[in-house]
């Protein structure tokens, strides 16, 4: 079956701009995590959704960073007033209910912000 | 705060060789432990975890990894690497209490395999 899926999967912005990042998950998923990797590094829990609701958002690096799940399904990774330090690949994961069945993770969103 | 060490950056075995990729964590209690794999233009894929008993937990790809609490290590083998290996490796810790599963990674090894 398909597995999780984001979109773009290149996303070059200006300093200053709105960028949304989209996550598909696996389908009947009701667990969604959203990571960044940056280069060189090992990929930084940012934000966890239960079905529709954020249960865990302790990652989001300040304010700007804002993400939904409307109807617990797709979610998007929204950014505000996009700085040079979001620079990042943005790596999307999904699990079946219960705690630590295993995160299926998409094949990431890479953003540049010049 | 809970923390991962993979001390190696960057490793190169020969095909055929055997594979030892270290990881060090840093938790107040035992953690659980993961090993994922990243392949270029591939999501990360889980290829072995570690929750409680034996402390050599079997992987995919003829993968394993021995935890050893006194060592605070998880460090992950392979008796004979193919080519096909080459990738990073993420080492990751999750916590044992909460209701989130979310994961902190290593900075990763990557491992080149030489012909």
């Amino acid at each position: 079956g398909a597995g999780v899926s984001q979109t773009p999967s290149n996303k070059v912005t200006e300093k200053g701009k709105y960028v949304e990042l989209r996550c598909d998950p696996i389908s009947g998923h009701t667990a969604l995590y959203w990571y960044r990797q940056s280069l060189g590094q090992g990929p930084e829990f940012l934000i966890y959704f239960q079905g529709t609701g954020a249960a865990d958002d302790s990652g989001l690096p300040n304010d700007r960073f804002f993400a939904v799940r409307p109807e617990g399904s797709v979610s998007t990774l929204k950014i505000q007033r996009t700085e040079r330090g979001d620079s990042a690949v943005y790596l999307c994961a999904s699990s079946s209910s219960g705690r630590y069945n295993e995160q299926f993770f998409g094949p990431g969103t890479r953003l540049t912000v010049l | 705060a809970q923390s991962v060490t993979q001390p190696d950056i960057h490793i190169t075995v020969s095909e055929g060789a055997s594979l030892e990729l270290r990881c060090n964590y840093s938790y107040g209690a035992t953690p659980y432990l993961f090993w994922y794999v990243q392949s270029p233009g591939q999501g990360l894929q889980l290829l072995l975890k570690y929750f409680s008993g034996d402390t050599l937990v079997q992987g995919i790809k003829g993968f394993e990894a021995e935890f050893k609490r006194s060592q605070s290590s998880f460090n992950l083998r392979k008796p004979s690497v193919h080519w096909s290996d080459a990738a990073e490796y993420f080492c990751a810790v999750g916590p044992t209490t909460g209701t989130a599963s979310k994961l902190t990674f290593g900075t990763g090894t990557r491992l080149q395999v030489t012909l």
